[in-house]
């Protein structure tokens, strides 16, 4: 099956810096690339996604590319937020109705003031 | 709010007992999808169930067991129940192929 790792597994960064997240797939055949965001006790919420048709995606302060090729792919956070602070989690589904995702292990974002 | 909805919000058991998860998917949405969350861990898939059937297996116990009925909410029993399965529990939801809603999640205190 698939195998998604997800590094770093923390990343401190200061307020207005920007923060970059990797992810790296295994199977060939994952199109669907979603970042979660979670917040202390709460549920994971989806904070943008990319296909394996586009390879950059961009919403306001936050981008996803998509590299096939090298099966990776980042997330990039610019001008960072305290509210930013929370676990990022990576995922690669091979899309199709009522399919798997493969979750890597998150990263612990801390935005310093 | 997602749409999805878990009950109960928590649960406290003693080692040993069975106690049972149940998660309402969106409205349309087929597909269910349970995990599992150990402190300051990520997310274990455990299984999937679509449209009533199971679609696949993740890394659950033999101890657990889940099913979506033809209302097409599910439920995830935990037996046997060891002071390592005490963890956050999420259920999501989707239509297709792409975005995952997650419900609030059930967190399980085994003592």
């Amino acid at each position: 099956g698939e195998n998604v790792e997800q590094h770093p597994s923390t990343l401190s960064v200061q307020e207005g810096d920007s923060a970059v997240i990797k992810c790296t797939y295994s199977d060939s055949a994952s199109n669907y690339f979603p970042w979660y965001k979670q917040e202390l006790g709460k549920r994971p919420q989806l904070i943008i996604d990319i296909r394996s048709n586009v390879g950059e995606k961009k919403d306001q302060r936050i981008a996803v590319t998509l590299n096939k090729t090298a099966k990776h792919f980042s997330l990039h956070i610019t001008e960072t937020q305290p509210e930013d602070s929370a676990v990022y989690f990576c995922a690669a589904s091979i899309g199709f109705a009522g399919n798997q995702f493969y979750f890597g292990t998150g990263t612990s974002l801390t935005v310093i003031p | 709010d997602s749409g999805v909805t878990q009950t109960p919000k928590h649960l406290i058991t003693a080692t040993g007992q069975r106690v049972t998860l149940r998660c309402s998917p969106r409205s349309g949405d087929l597909s269910v999808y349970w995990y599992q969350q150990s402190l300051d861990q990520g997310l274990q898939f455990l299984i999937q169930y679509y449209n009533g059937e199971e679609r696949a297996k993740g890394n659950i116990l033999e101890r657990f067991s889940a099913q979506q009925f033809p209302d097409l909410h599910s439920e995830l029993n935990l037996s046997s129940l060891e002071l390592g399965d005490s963890a956050l529990y999420f259920c999501a939801s989707s239509v297709g192929d792409d975005e995952q809603f997650f419900g609030p999640g059930t967190r399980l205190t085994v003592l």
